[in-house]
C-alpha cells in the first residue's frame, strides 16, 4: 500500500526565515510520481511540483526548492526568505504506476499547516 | 477562462436527504476526480472516472453515488447512507498523469 507521511502538523516561522517542510512516501512501485500542493485559506488545492521517480534531481523555482532523495524515501520542500503569503497548508501526494491509462489515484499526506508571521 | 467550477460553495443538508454536488470543467481533461477533506487531514478520493460512462470506486466510497454522463462533468450525490457527510469536497480534473487542477470545492454541513 501506499503511504505519505508529513511528521510536522504545524510550523510557523517569522517573516524571511527559511523553513522546510518535509515528506516522507512508502510504496513499492517502481515508477511513481511525486506533487507538492498548496491549499491557501480559501481552499483551492493550488499545484506546485510534480517529480517522477526516475528524476531525482533537485528542483528550484524562485523561492521555492525540492530535495528528492530516493535513498530515504523524501521529497522535502523548502521556501527560502518566507514571506507572509506563503501561509498556507501544503500537501505531498504520490501516485503510483497502477496500469490505469489516463487517471491516476493521489494518495495524500495529512498536510503541514505553515504561518508566517510578519 | 479554462478551470472548474463547483456549486454550490455552501451547503446545508438534514438528516436523511440526499444531496448532488455540482462539478464541471471546461480544460477538455479525460480524467476527473472526488475528494473528501475532514478538518486537519488530507484528501481521501471518493471516486474518480477516466472517460465518459466510466467511473471506479476510490478508497471511502460507501454512501456516495456519480455519474459521468458528458465529459465536463462529475456530479456528486451524497446520500442518506453516508453516516458523517459534514465535509470539505474537491472535485479534480487532470490529463493522464499530468497534474490534477482542482475546483474550489464545497463544504457540506448536516444539520
Amino acid at each position: 500500500a501506499q503511504k505519505v507521511t508529513q511528521a510536522q502538523t504545524e510550523i510557523s516561522v517569522v517573516e524571511k526565515e527559511d523553513v522546510t517542510l518535509d515528506c516522507v512516501y512508502e510504496t513499492r512501485d517502481t515508477t511513481y510520481y511525486l506533487f507538492w500542493y498548496k491549499q491557501p485559506p480559501s481552499g483551492e488545492l493550488v499545484f506546485l511540483i510534480r517529480r517522477n521517480s526516475f528524476d531525482e534531481q533537485n528542483e528550484i523555482s524562485g523561492r521555492y526548492s525540492w530535495n528528492f532523495q530516493k535513498s530515504t524515501s523524501s521529497f522535502n520542500f523548502t521556501i527560502t526568505a518566507s514571506q507572509v503569503v506563503d501561509s498556507a497548508v501544503y500537501f505531498c501526494a504520490l501516485t503510483g504506476d497502477e496500469g490505469i491509462q489516463g487517471a491516476q489515484k493521489l494518495v495524500f499526506g495529512q498536510g503541514t499547516r505553515l504561518t508566517i508571521n510578519p | 477562462d479554462g478551470g472548474i467550477t463547483q456549486s454550490p460553495k455552501y451547503l446545508f443538508r438534514k438528516e436523511g436527504q440526499n444531496v448532488t454536488l455540482s462539478c464541471e470543467q471546461n480544460l477538455n481533461h479525460d480524467a476527473m476526480y472526488w475528494y473528501r477533506q475532514d478538518p486537519g487531514q488530507g484528501l481521501r478520493l471518493i471516486y474518480y472516472s477516466q472517460i465518459v460512462n466510466d467511473f471506479q470506486k476510490g478508497d471511502i466510497a460507501e454512501g456516495y453515488s456519480v455519474s459521468r454522463e458528458k465529459k465536463e462533468s462529475f456530479p456528486l450525490t451524497v446520500t442518506s447512507a453516508q453516516k458523517n457527510p459534514t465535509a470539505f469536497y474537491l472535485c479534480a480534473s487532470s490529463t493522464g498523469y499530468g497534474e490534477q487542477f482542482f475546483g474550489p470545492g464545497t463544504r457540506l454541513t448536516v444539520l
